[in-house]
């Protein structure tokens, strides 16, 4: 069975720090993956996502993450995060054809 | 464009009541519908999906049911609620699978 899983429930950190948050997933073949974030009273919205080509993906806000195939990952990273960054950031992955799972999501709270 | 309602935004039902939540999309067709919980820490449970008009599948199993009646419109409903009801879900849509999906602002439930 397919699974997201991401490596922090909750980070803490200072602006103008550097951010990564780690996502891995569990199949093979051809994948889907996304990245998500939930700003405090707002919808879920779309990040980035990486369907296939150059394994770095650039989104909105600064963001960007690394497809490694041969890790099974798919990490966020941010260099230098800004207290709007506060928010939970979800991952999520499907092989063509399935469902896409979510991981468990990680809140990330930026002190000013 | 697109758009995605959910009502009501909240709701307190009591115990053993029945529930209906409501899920349309506008400006697209035969689009992939989709019911999630998210719980705090535990990320988005997939609760059902539809891929068109009358055709639900069930991720797992539990007190709640999931109807399509119209091309863009999902119902998740029960007929008696539990406590364990309790919690905030959203409805998505997506153009096909796994693909982006898009999310409504979400119905808080509370079960008292």
């Amino acid at each position: 069975a397919q699974s997201v899983s991401q490596h922090n429930h909750h980070v803490i950190l200072s602006e103008a720090a550097s951010l990564e948050l780690g996502c891995n997933y569990s199949y093979g073949g051809t994948v889907n993956l996304f990245w998500y974030v939930q700003y405090p009273g707002q919808h879920l919205q779309l990040l980035l996502k990486y369907f296939s080509g150059d394994p770095l993906v650039k989104g909105i806000k600064g963001f960007e993450a690394e497809f490694i195939k041969s890790k099974f990952s798919f990490n966020l990273r941010k260099p230098s995060v800004q207290w709007s960054d506060t928010a939970e950031y979800f991952c999520a992955g499907g092989a063509a054809g399935n469902k896409l799972t979510f991981g468990g999501g990680t809140r990330v709270l930026v002190k000013p | 464009s697109q758009t995605i309602h959910q009502w009501p935004a909240t709701l307190v039902q009591p115990v053993g009541s029945p529930l209906s939540l409501e899920c349309t999309v506008e400006g697209t067709s035969n689009p992939n519908l989709y019911w999630y919980r998210q719980a705090a820490g535990r990320g988005l449970q997939l609760l059902f999906y539809s891929v068109g008009i009358g055709q639900i599948s069930s991720e797992v199993p539990q007190n709640l049911s999931a109807s399509r009646p119209q091309d863009r419109q999902f119902i998740l409903s029960s007929k008696k609620l539990l406590l364990s009801d309790s919690g905030f879900y959203l409805c998505a849509w997506s153009n096909r699978s796994p693909d982006t999906q898009y999310f409504g602002p979400g119905t808080r439930l509370t079960v008292l």
